[in-house]
């Protein structure tokens, strides 16, 4: 079984639309993210979750709204897409938040959106 | 700032030889770091953590050292296989932060 999973895999779409990634983990972990992948290949923080509460929440246009429904599910809407949102987007999940015990990272396989 | 800068960006090897991966970062208080190994089209995995006291760590053909004093780590890897191909990525984790520290990562490429 997949511990982090999310869908869609990929994702084509005008600019203009609104589009949702999904993400669950049943790794009964705490704390779940979302990451920015940019074509150099970095990864950046969007936001994280920990039990469904909002921790972290980076400087994202507000076109983004990210929605944990429970603590395995961590969904990302994003509003009027524009070109500069194409990227791939990781979900993550980790047992602990930040510095607290190990905090291994768990990730998804990634959502390539591509905003045309 | 809270940083971290890996070297090279970018590296070409052939199968079977050996190569090191490089580490540098300004986060403090340190509180550990992982080196995690992205395939093309997949999510990274975590391939070792370092914690303060440690200087050495093995996971199969890859090494891990940490250098706490000068604020360094490497991953060397040995005999080199073409599935090393892959993104490194080194991550630093702060006391008491909540957010982990990205490293701009190292493109390798084994070659036949």
């Amino acid at each position: 079984d997949t511990a982090v999973s999310q869908t869609p895999k990929y994702l084509v779409t005008q600019m203009g639309n609104d589009k949702s990634i999904k993400c669950e983990q049943n790794l009964g972990h705490d704390t779940m993210y979302w990451y920015k992948q940019d074509s150099k290949k970095f990864l950046k923080i969007m936001f994280s979750y920990n039990n469904k509460e909002l921790i972290i929440n980076e400087t994202v246009p507000n076109r983004f709204s990210p929605k944990s429904p429970d603590k395995a599910h961590l969904n990302l809407h994003i509003n009027s897409l524009e070109l500069g949102d194409s990227a791939v987007y990781f979900c993550a999940s980790s047992q602990d938040l930040g510095d607290r015990g190990s905090g291994e990272l768990f990730f998804g396989e990634g959502s390539r959106l591509t905003v045309l | 700032k809270n940083q971290v800068e890996q070297s090279p960006q970018s590296l070409i090897i052939l199968e079977g030889k050996n190569c090191t991966l490089q580490c540098n970062y300004t986060v403090s208080p340190f509180s550990n770091l992982r080196w995690y190994k992205q395939d093309t089209g997949r999510g990274p995995v975590s391939l070792t953590i370092m914690t303060f006291s440690e200087n050495t760590k093995s996971n199969g053909r890859y090494t891990a050292t940490l250098d706490a004093d000068t604020k360094q780590s490497s991953l060397h890897i040995t005999a080199s296989q073409l599935s090393d191909s892959a993104s490194y990525i080194c991550v630093v984790s702060g006391m008491g932060f909540q957010k982990l520290v990205f490293g701009t990562g190292t493109r390798l490429l084994v070659s036949p």
